[in-house]
């Protein structure tokens, strides 16, 4: 089968550093992407690795090592406004446009 | 502005009643996405289409269905609705043009079939 794991939850204080993690197991790989979603809202695009090693993006870092089917995304310098939830994403094939989400990882970011 | 658009927003209806959710973007994209989401499930795509006439299941695409008729809309159809459609809606686009994986969602439309 096909699945993605993720933490449901991570607690974090203002200002530190946070790292959300994902594992995948799918039927094709062709690039993980990293989704930002707040409550009520639609989910926003972050960050893609197709290939291993890391991306930054701002404040925001995201990692693949495909041999170890494993990613993750770093959020520096925490705020308050990046409390919200954040979903990996597999794409499963080079030509086609289906996707695998991971179950969401719920970040609450504390004053 | 571009943007991806749904409509209804919300919606209520009842078992076997036939409905249409519409998708539509304006940034002359290519890929068009449906997913549907539930609590602890991430999201799960029903539906997607490559271009106009071109479509494909998803994971979860069994009560749905899709039509590409024009290339900026992707409306979603539930022929007779049942109570574990209930959900929340999203419709996502993204261009092929190196960018395929970058996806932009509508505000998503929350359905719920009594």
């Amino acid at each position: 089968g096909q699945s993605l794991e993720q933490p449901s939850e991570v607690t974090a204080v203002e200002g530190a550093i946070v790292q959300i993690n994902c594992t995948y197991q799918t039927s094709g790989f062709y690039g993980l992407s990293w989704y930002q979603q707040h409550d009520g809202g639609a989910p926003t695009f972050l960050s893609y690795n197709a290939l291993d090693g890391l991306e930054e993006t701002g404040r925001f870092s995201s990692f693949l090592s495909r041999s170890d089917s494993y990613g993750y995304l770093l959020l520096q310098e925490l705020q308050m406004k990046d409390s919200a939830s954040y979903f990996c994403a597999v794409r499963e094939s080079d030509y086609g446009q289906n996707f695998v989400f991971g179950p969401g990882t719920r970040l609450s970011v504390l004053p | 502005e571009a943007q991806v658009t749904q409509n209804p927003r919300y919606l209520i209806t009842v078992t076997g009643k036939k409905l249409t959710v519409t998708c539509s973007q304006n940034m002359n994209h290519e890929y068009m996405s449906w997913y549907r989401q539930d609590p602890g499930l991430g999201l799960r795509q029903i539906y997607y289409s490559m271009n106009v006439e071109v479509t494909d299941k998803g994971d979860v695409p069994e009560g749905y269905k899709v039509s590409r008729k024009e290339k900026r809309n992707f409306p979603l159809i539930l022929e007779s609705p049942s109570p574990n459609q209930t959900s929340l809606y999203f419709c996502a686009s993204s261009p092929t043009s190196g960018r395929a994986y970058e996806q932009y969602f509508g505000p998503g439309t929350r359905l719920t079939v009594t």
